[in-house]
């Protein structure tokens, strides 16, 4: 079946622990993505990767690193987790030439 | 990317067709309308696009004004498995560069027995 994983789905942590989401496709999509979604300001994309060793900033980058070593796999890496990155997370895929994104189930993380 | 308007909420009798209009008065030339769904908390799912003529698909069908300022999603057939957010996203062909989708508020239908 043709999906996006992401893991952990639920992720209760503290101030400063360091962290990594991983998210993986395989459906050999070149473009990948990081969503975190809050409360009444939508979806904004934190990284993209337009293929291997190809990343670049979102809108919310600051505090949040990510890697493309291999095509399935984007995960998102959190050196220093604070409060207000508490968030609900997403992770998406697209084959360039199409329109449609894939999205992942999401991650709920939460920093205390 | 134009801006896209939306009714907060609607409701729909189960086996009815669920109409979601949007409006995009501003879109150019060159913007696509997407149509993507939220279900409580999942991941969106991505329903249909569309850029001039109407489109259809086995999810739904996507109507777009011949001025292009307005469009509608229908769903034929709603089932209680289709209460979820319905997002409208109008913006360039998302086929390169960051190709981010902007979500807006949606809107939150809910399907009645």
């Amino acid at each position: 079946e043709a999906q996006v994983t992401q893991n952990p789905r639920y992720l209760i942590t503290v101030t400063g622990k360091k962290l990594t989401v991983t998210c993986s496709q395989n459906m050999n999509h070149e473009y990948m993505s990081w969503y975190r979604q809050d409360p009444g300001l939508g979806l904004r994309q934190i990284y993209y990767s337009m293929n291997v060793e190809v990343t670049d900033k979102g809108d919310v980058p600051e505090g949040y690193k990510v890697s493309r070593k291999e095509k399935r796999n984007f995960p998102l890496i959190l050196e220093s987790p604070s409060p207000n990155q508490t968030s609900l997370y997403f992770c998406a895929s697209r084959q360039t030439g199409f329109h449609e994104q894939y999205f992942g189930p999401g991650t709920r993380l939460t920093v205390t | 990317d134009a801006k896209t308007t939306q009714p907060p909420s609607m409701d729909c009798a189960e086996g009815r067709a669920a109409n979601l209009p949007c409006n995009h008065s501003t879109i150019s030339g060159n913007e696509y309308v997407y149509w993507y769904r939220q279900i409580h908390s999942q991941g969106p799912q991505y329903i249909i696009h569309g850029l001039k003529n109407n489109e259809t698909n086995e999810m739904a069908s996507l109507i777009i004004t011949e001025d292009r300022k307005s469009s509608t999603l229908i769903l034929p057939h709603a089932t209680l498995r289709d209460t979820a957010v319905y997002y409208c996203i109008v913006r360039v062909a998302i086929i390169q560069g960051a190709q981010k989708l902007v979500f807006g508020q949606g809107t939150r239908l809910t399907i009645n027995p």
